[in-house]
């Protein structure tokens, strides 16, 4: 099945500067890659998506990079605010499978 | 109505108990989704909902057991539960079974003493 690995576990930065969260998959049927930012005791919030035909896409200040052959996807988040202070899942899907396979988290941690 | 919700909030349960952990959407969504989340891991997938009829079990004990009354419910029936099934069970929702963007209810977080 699907492995998804995610690097670092923890980042801190300081307020207005950039922070890059990357993951990792095996399976290369693997076409749809969400990620999702979770505040402590909420629900997992989807911010932005890219699927296996586009290399970039951003949103604001939110962007992620897909790169399928080496089996990469990354969380841009630039000009960082307190408020992005979370855990940040990436996730992966495989073809028409229901299944999402989510990456073990980054907790950002965004300092004034 | 662009939310998932799911009820209780909060349940705290004996080992002896049986509860049930209820989710709903109105957003037309055919795929429905139970998850498990403990502490500082990601949501573990339990069991997926297609069209009403169960799709996927992820070799869930069969403690837990699911059931979608209809196109907008989905239930988790709990029984004789283990103190490790203390976690924060999601609820999730898509449009069609292998569409992509799954939406996320608030959870409800159990304790099993």
């Amino acid at each position: 099945g699907e492995n998804v690995e995610q690097h670092p576990s923890t980042l801190s930065v300081q307020e207005g500067d950039s922070a890059v969260i990357k993951c990792t998959y095996s399976d290369s049927a693997s076409n749809y890659f969400p990620w999702y930012k979770q505040e402590l005791g909420k629900r997992p919030q989807l911010i932005i998506d890219i699927r296996s035909n586009v290399g970039e896409k951003k949103d604001q200040r939110i962007a992620v990079t897909l790169n399928k052959t080496a089996k990469h996807f990354s969380l841009h988040i630039t000009e960082t605010q307190p408020e992005d202070s979370a855990v940040y899942f990436c996730a992966a899907r495989a073809g028409t499978a229901s299944k999402l396979t989510f990456g073990t988290g980054t907790r950002l941690q965004v300092t004034l | 109505d662009t939310e998932v919700t799911q009820t209780p909030k909060h349940l705290v349960m004996g080992m002896t108990n049986k509860k049930s952990l209820k989710c709903e959407q109105h957003m037309g969504h055919r795929a429905m989704y139970w998850y498990k989340q403990k502490a500082k891991k990601p949501p573990e997938l339990m069991f997926v909902y297609s069209y009403e009829k169960l799709s996927i079990n992820e070799s869930v004990p069969s403690r837990f057991s699911p059931e979608c009354p209809n196109s907008s419910l989905l239930n988790l029936h709990l029984h004789a539960l283990q103190p490790e099934d203390s976690a924060l069970y999601l609820c999730a929702s898509s449009q069609e079974p292998a569409q992509e963007t799954q939406y996320f209810g608030p959870g409800t977080r159990l304790l099993v003493l």
